[in-house]
């Protein structure tokens, strides 16, 4: 089936730790993007990108790295200099063209950092 | 959007009724509208989408009002079952970003 995987789906980390996320899409979309989402609130986007090699910052997109090196993989960095690192992180993706696509998400990842 | 808060706004109904969902959008360069539900730890799953040049879209049970002079759309669900019974979310798209409301709560009451 194909579909998006975000793992892990539970991840604790130290203060002062980085963290990756992993997301990967086997739907051969163009774009993928990033979600935040704290309790009792709507999605707000961290990174996105269109295209392999290419990416471009979000409304929150300070303290947090994507790389995109392959078009399945755009893996999320959440590194010490967040602030309030501990939320739902949500992985999307969706094809590009002259028609509009809604985005496909993950199940998510849970991040608790204490 | 919806007022953002911890506190989302609950819409209860009972099972076989008809419910409607209302969202209010900001941007009125925004093109392309969608409605995703939303279950407890999973991710937003796509419920329907409607584009700017139309006003209302159906599928299976639901249906989309899009309303561009006031920046207002509804999502309808028809004789709501207990499994429809999650967050329901409205999102805007323009130039390939897409924003989300905080979302309504619907309570199926069997």
């Amino acid at each position: 089936d194909g579909g998006i995987t975000q793992s892990p789906k539970y991840l604790f980390r130290k203060e002062g730790q980085n963290v990756t996320l992993s997301c990967e899409q086997n739907l051969n979309h163009d774009a993928m993007y990033w979600y935040r989402q704290d309790p009792g609130q709507g999605l707000r986007l961290i990174y996105y990108s269109q295209i392999v090699n290419d990416f471009q910052k979000g409304d929150i997109a300070e303290g947090y790295s994507v790389s995109r090196e392959k078009k399945e993989s755009f893996p999320l960095t959440v590194t010490s200099a967040q602030k309030n690192p501990t939320a739902f992180y949500l992985c999307a993706s969706r094809r590009t063209g002259r028609d509009n696509s809604p985005l496909h998400f993950g199940n998510g990842t849970r991040l608790t950092v204490t | 959007g919806e007022s953002v808060g911890l506190h989302l706004p609950t819409l209860s109904v009972q099972e076989g009724d008809n419910s409607i969902i209302n969202c209010a959008y900001s941007n009125s360069a925004s093109d392309y509208f969608i409605w995703y539900k939303q279950e407890s730890g999973k991710g937003p799953q796509f419920i329907i989408d409607i584009r700017s040049n139309m006003d209302k879209r159906q599928g299976q049970r639901v249906t989309v009002l899009l309303n561009k002079t006031v920046k207002h759309l509804s999502l309808q669900i028809a004789a709501t079952q207990p499994g429809d019974s999650a967050v329901y979310f409205c999102a805007e798209a323009s130039f390939n970003k897409f924003y989300f409301g905080s979302g309504t709560k619907l309570n199926v009451k069997p």
